[in-house]
């Protein structure tokens, strides 16, 4: 297996613009996270779904951020309209039920 | 509310030098504690995971104990390649919430 798939890994982007980040999971694996790297606060978790629908979004930061599961293979974290604070690393993780395995992460920077 | 955090922030290690790395949690009921090295550009990569108290596990270099307060990642001979920063992360009986620390960044100098 190829492992988490993410893309773009690198975006970069003016402020007020929207941003989608695109994940592919580990096939087989019924849960898909996305978390939020910074040097200030850490790896966050965002949100995370299981088996396609969201369980837990309270790590959502704003209204601004969405995120959907429309297949078992494909998830989007999207930030509309995009802030200069939303800068940081964004990584995807799937897990068969506890361990969980990352992505590369996408790197965003908005200017 | 699912605390963890690491000690220490930063360690600097001649090679060959042995240490500990330590990571100290408060959940509510722990389903499992989990060690992760990351290296720079890199998503976390999986290495440990522990379930209960007395529980050891090892790997190469790196050997991870736990109690009902903390855990310890030993790293034992250490060499260069073995530079990263180590995550600690502890899921809780209630979900599969991760909870992770802020990292130990670990330099092992030639």
């Amino acid at each position: 297996d190829a492992g988490v798939i993410q893309s773009p890994r690198h975006e970069v982007t003016e402020m007020g613009q929207e941003v989608t980040l695109r994940c592919k999971p580990i096939s087989g694996h019924d849960y898909l996270f996305w978390y939020r790297q910074t040097m200030m606060r850490g790896l966050e978790l965002l949100i995370y779904f299981n088996n396609n629908v969201p369980i837990d979004d309270s790590g959502m930061p704003e209204d601004r951020f969405s995120a959907k599961m429309p297949n078992a293979s494909f998830s989007t974290l999207k930030i509309q309209p995009s802030e200069p604070r939303d800068s940081a690393v964004y990584f995807c993780a799937s897990s068969p039920f506890d361990t969980q395995y990352f992505g590369p992460g996408t790197r965003l920077t908005v200017l | 509310e699912d605390q963890v955090t690491q000690s220490p922030e930063a360690l600097r290690l001649q090679e060959g030098e042995s240490s500990s790395l330590n990571c100290s949690y408060t959940v509510s009921g722990l389903r499992g504690l989990f060690w992760y090295r990351q290296d720079p550009g890199k998503g976390p990569e999986f290495l440990f995971t522990l379930y209960s108290a007395g529980e050891e596990k090892e790997k190469e270099r790196l050997k991870a104990t736990l109690t009902k307060k903390e855990s310890f990642l030993h790293i034992t001979a250490p060499k260069p390649e073995d530079s990263a920063t180590y995550l600690c992360a502890v899921q809780d009986n209630y979900g599969q919430n991760f909870v992770f620390g802020p990292g130990t960044r670990l330099s092992v100098l030639p």
